[in-house]
């Protein structure tokens, strides 16, 4: 399953509290990704980032942040301004440079009280 | 925007049979293509990928077939087996870095 971790597993957090998912690799892939994962739906852009110290937006963005500030690390912060933030979140990353396969963590369930 | 649209949502077939999955995607910049199996709470895995300048491959019962001209893209699956059962996701790299996915098809293999 490669060397892609998230924890935690499972979580549970009050409404209007800010919470950290967290996402380590240690495959030395240049590119990161977090998805979010509502039930019976494919998998939406969270965020993006191709290299240390740079991300993108993706297609949901909004009341999410991310950091990258080592290689191997790419931390999501569900903020309270996130209107439906119960869902699955899925971390991905892939080699970049032409070699484009993703591999993915075993997700976070983050359930929101 | 850019988008991928995944046919049909729920498939079903009898063991042994064959299952299609078809996709369409919009970015003609599109330039991979790999599908996804996911089983129930468990995390996505990589079946088979093709690139823009290939039009089909092939791996023991899997393979996928790719049409530039009409921008979609299929995943064919032989001798379905009940261990087939799970959601198939598929997807299109946009640039460098952007993948685009599909909304699912979940398949239950009969037996």
């Amino acid at each position: 399953d490669g060397g892609i971790t998230q924890s935690p597993k499972y979580l549970f957090r009050k409404e209007g509290q800010n919470v950290t998912l967290s996402c380590e690799q240690n495959l030395n892939h240049d590119a990161m990704y977090w998805y979010r994962q509502d039930p019976g739906q494919g998998l939406r852009l969270i965020y993006y980032s191709q290299i240390v110290n740079d991300f993108q937006k993706g297609d949901i963005a909004e009341g999410y942040s991310v950091s990258r500030e080592k290689k191997e690390s790419f931390p999501l912060t569900v903020t309270s301004a996130q209107k439906n933030p119960t869902a699955f979140y899925l971390c991905a990353s892939s080699p970049g440079q032409g070699d484009y396969e993703q591999f993915f963590g075993p997700g976070t369930r983050l359930t929101v009280l | 925007g850019e988008n991928v649209e995944q046919h049909p949502s729920t498939l079903s077939v009898q063991e042994g049979d064959s299952a299609v999955i078809k996709c369409t995607y919009s970015d003609s910049a599109s330039n991979y293509f790999p599908w996804y199996k996911q089983e129930l709470g468990k995390r996505p895995q990589l079946i088979i990928d093709i690139r823009s300048n290939v039009g089909e491959k092939k791996d023991q019962r899997i393979a996928v077939t790719l049409n530039k001209t009409a921008k979609h893209f299929s995943l064919h699956i032989t001798e379905t087996q009940p261990e087939d059962s799970a959601v198939y996701f598929c997807a299109d790299l946009t640039g460098t870095y952007k993948y685009i996915f599909g909304t699912g098809t979940r398949l239950k293999v009969l037996a």
